[in-house]
């Protein structure tokens, strides 16, 4: 199956710094990708969606200053995190559909941020 | 409102049978979806059933669906150690909108 991976796995940083996540389709280009946030025995939230080329789509309650999101690529979004704070330590993960497809979204393992 | 419901844990022997259950709201939701994740891993889509299917079959899992009650259930046979997992149950109205998941289920396997 296609292959979504995400960079880094774990990160841990302080209070008040950027952070940023990349999500890579290896091997097939998608036109869309998607970024949801998991807290702890919590559902996935969808935070935004992004589209290759043009400005993402933000889910109501979600700070799109805070949460900037790229899609300068077909195999590349990146999410930065943006003066974060301890309550953004979350389990991000992205997922990508590919082109020319209503196919299914194939998920990236996560990224742990951890912000002390 | 959109909204997905289940049962957080579920512990099962190995080798027996293992159900989860799922409940939604959405009446409208076409797609109805059944995602594994794996410690430290991302989602995994086991299987999906559309709307006007009530059942679907795929080797060891059978997912078996009450539009009426708007109740999805995920049954896995013969339930392996390699079965342990949190097992998301989702739902879309089209295949392009954007998937409301459920908190997910903790599938504990008993020795």
């Amino acid at each position: 199956g296609a292959v979504v991976s995400q960079h880094p796995s774990r990160v841990i940083c302080k209070s008040g710094t950027s952070v940023k996540i990349e999500c890579r389709s290896l091997d097939f280009q998608a036109t869309t990708m998607f970024w949801y946030r998991q807290f702890p025995k919590q559902s996935l939230m969808l935070m935004a969606t992004s589209n290759e080329g043009s400005k993402a789509t933000y889910e109501q309650g979600v700070e799109k200053d805070k949460f900037l999101i790229n899609h300068a690529s077909l195999t590349l979004s990146t999410l930065t995190v943006t003066s974060a704070h301890p309550e953004d330590s979350s389990f991000y993960i992205c997922s990508a559909r590919s082109r020319g497809s209503t196919d299914t979204q194939y998920f990236g393992p996560g990224t742990r941020l951890t912000v002390l | 409102g959109e909204d997905v419901e289940q049962s957080l844990f579920l512990s099962v022997r190995e080798g027996d049978s293992s159900v989860i259950n799922c409940t939604y709201t959405d009446s409208s939701s076409t797609y109805l979806y059944w995602y594994k994740q794996e410690p430290g891993a991302g989602l995994q889509l086991l299987t999906y059933i559309f709307s006007n299917m009530d059942m679907k079959q795929d080797q060891r899992l059978t997912v078996l669906l009450n539009k009426k009650d708007k109740h999805l259930s995920l049954r896995i046979a013969d339930t392996q150690t390699g079965d342990s997992a949190i097992y998301f149950c989702a739902e879309s109205f089209t295949r392009d909108d954007k998937i409301i998941f459920g908190k997910g289920t903790r599938l504990h396997i008993l020795p």
